[in-house]
């Protein structure tokens, strides 16, 4: 257990309003990622950060916005959400010394945008 | 760029059958590859890795070995059982600490 808490796990919201997605570590971890989730197109990279306030965009970074002010936490915004962003949202954290590519998962965040 | 290509799904098994879930992949430099698996409302656990050619991941029954000249990491059991249903994604990891996916692969396990 990686120690990853994602909140909320799941949230209803309305296209236009802004959202924020919470990641949670309690190891310490330099590295932090926001994927999201959709059928057909396994796991995307939306944003990741490599350290306090040092992040850098994904492959699908449109629309969204991330920000780490505390190691501990990495929070996912959504500027004004639209349905194309009903997802299920994973954050992931890389534990391997020398290796970040080896990345434990929280339990996702289901959003939905009506 | 880099690219993970599993092969499609859903994949239905019985109790005590082969499993083998093709992965081929396309990388710049010397990639490390990894098999995750996704159990039902959770996220992605990893199962396996290797990290350079020739390489034998395994965890759980579940095998699968590097292999450079086929650009391939097939995942493998000798042996499935229910509980392996789950959603199998393929991954490769090159530089930038980020990882490229596979489309993920379902694979159901009949009693």
């Amino acid at each position: 257990d990686a120690g990853i808490t994602q909140s909320p796990r799941h949230k209803v919201t309305e296209t236009g309003t802004p959202v924020t997605l919470r990641c949670h570590q309690t190891e310490n971890h330099r590295y932090m990622y926001w994927y999201r989730q959709d059928p057909g197109h396994g796991l995307r990279l939306i944003h990741y950060s490599y350290g306090v306030k040092d992040t850098d965009k994904g492959e699908v970074s449109d629309g969204y916005s991330v920000s780490r002010s505390k190691t501990e936490d990495f929070l996912l915004t959504l500027e004004s959400a639209t349905s194309s962003q009903t997802s299920v949202y994973f954050c992931a954290i890389s534990v391997g010394t020398g290796s970040p590519y080896e990345q434990y998962f929280g339990p996702g965040t289901r959003l939905t945008v009506t | 760029g880099n690219s993970v290509t599993q092969m499609e799904g859903p994949v239905t098994l019985s109790e005590e059958a082969f499993l083998t879930i093709n992965c081929t992949y396309t990388a710049t430099g010397y990639p490390s590859l990894f098999w995750y698996v996704q159990y039902p409302g959770e996220g992605l656990q990893l199962l396996l890795k290797a990290t350079k050619a020739d390489d034998k991941g395994s965890n759980k029954g579940f095998e699968a070995t590097y292999r450079k000249e086929t650009t391939s990491f097939h995942l493998e059991k000798g042996s499935v059982q229910v509980s392996d249903s789950a959603v199998y994604f393929c991954a490769l990891g090159t530089s930038g600490s980020r990882l490229t996916f596979g489309e993920g692969t379902q694979l159901t396990v009949n009693p």
